[in-house]
C-alpha cells in the first residue's frame, strides 16, 4: 500500500530534550515536506526537500532541522524543543513534478512539550 | 494580504443540499491548485485538483477554476454528514524553482446538518 508513515504518532516530553520525528514514503518521491498546524494559522511548511542530499526552509524553520540521506525518509529534528513548537506535525510528499505536485500526507504527530 | 485565502466558517448546509466552499489565491502565475478534506486530528486528504479554467466533476464533487478572476471553488452535491469536516484550499506558488511549493488556505470548516 502507498503511504507516509510517521512515527511516533504521539509524543510528550519536557523543555530541552532532543527529539526526533521520523517519516518514510514508499512511492519513490522525490518532495517531501514537514508541516505544523496550529488552531486557527493553518498548515505552515517547516521544510522541504526536492530530493537526497537538497533542504531548504520553508514558513516557520527556527528550532527544526532536517536531513535527507535517503529518498524515502526525510526526519524531522527537535534539538531543543520548547512549549511553543506543541502542535501537530504532518510529513507529506509528491512526486516533485513542476505542476502536477499533488502532496499525500502522514497520519500526523501529536507533539507536547511541557 | 493573504496568498490564499479561505472563510473560516462555519458553513452549515442541510443534508441533501449543495455546499459550496470558495478560495481566493494572489499569485496570477499559479498553475495548480488542490482541494483537500480533512477531519478533526486527521491528516488533509487531497479529494480534487484542478489546472485549467471551467469546471471538473468527480462523483458528487465539482471543482471550479476562475484563474481571470484568481478563485477557485468547490461545489459537493447532496451532501452527507460524512462530508462535514474541514476542507483546505491549496495552490502551487511559482515564484519557486520546485513545483512543490505549495500554500494551504487556513480551511473552511462545513457541517451538515440533518
Amino acid at each position: 500500500e502507498a503511504q507516509v508513515t510517521q512515527n511516533p504518532r504521539y509524543l510528550i516530553t519536557v523543555t530541552g530534550k532532543k527529539l526526533t520525528v521520523t517519516c518514510s514514503q514508499n512511492m519513490n518521491h522525490e518532495y517531501m515536506s514537514w508541516y505544523r498546524q496550529d488552531p486557527g494559522l493553518g498548515l505552515r511548511q517547516i521544510y522541504y526537500s526536492m530530493n537526497v542530499e537538497v533542504t531548504d526552509k520553508g514558513d516557520v524553520p527556527e528550532g527544526y532541522k532536517v536531513s535527507r540521506k535517503e529518498k524515502r525518509n526525510f526526519p524531522l529534528i527537535l534539538e531543543s524543543p520548547s512549549p511553543n513548537q506543541t502542535s501537530l506535525y504532518f510529513c507529506a510528499s509528491s512526486l516533485g513534478d513542476r505542476v502536477y505536485n499533488e502532496q499525500f500526507f502522514g497520519p500526523g504527530t501529536r507533539l507536547t512539550v511541557l | 494580504q493573504k496568498e490564499v485565502e479561505q472563510n473560516s466558517g462555519p458553513l452549515s448546509v442541510p443534508e441533501g443540499a449543495i455546499a459550496s466552499l470558495n478560495c481566493t489565491y494572489s499569485d496570477r502565475g499559479s498553475q495548480s491548485f488542490f482541494w483537500y478534506r480533512q477531519y478533526s486530528g486527521k491528516s488533509p486528504e487531497l479529494i480534487m485538483s484542478i489546472y485549467s479554467n471551467g469546471d471538473k466533476e468527480d462523483g458528487r464533487f465539482t471543482a471550479q477554476l476562475n484563474k481571470a478572476s484568481q478563485y477557485v471553488s468547490l461545489l459537493i452535491r447532496d451532501s452527507q454528514p460524512s462530508d462535514s469536516a474541514t476542507y483546505l484550499c491549496a495552490v502551487n506558488n511559482p515564484g519557486y524553482s520546485s513545483a512543490s511549493k505549495i500554500i494551504f488556505g487556513s480551511g473552511t470548516r462545513l457541517s451538515i446538518r440533518p
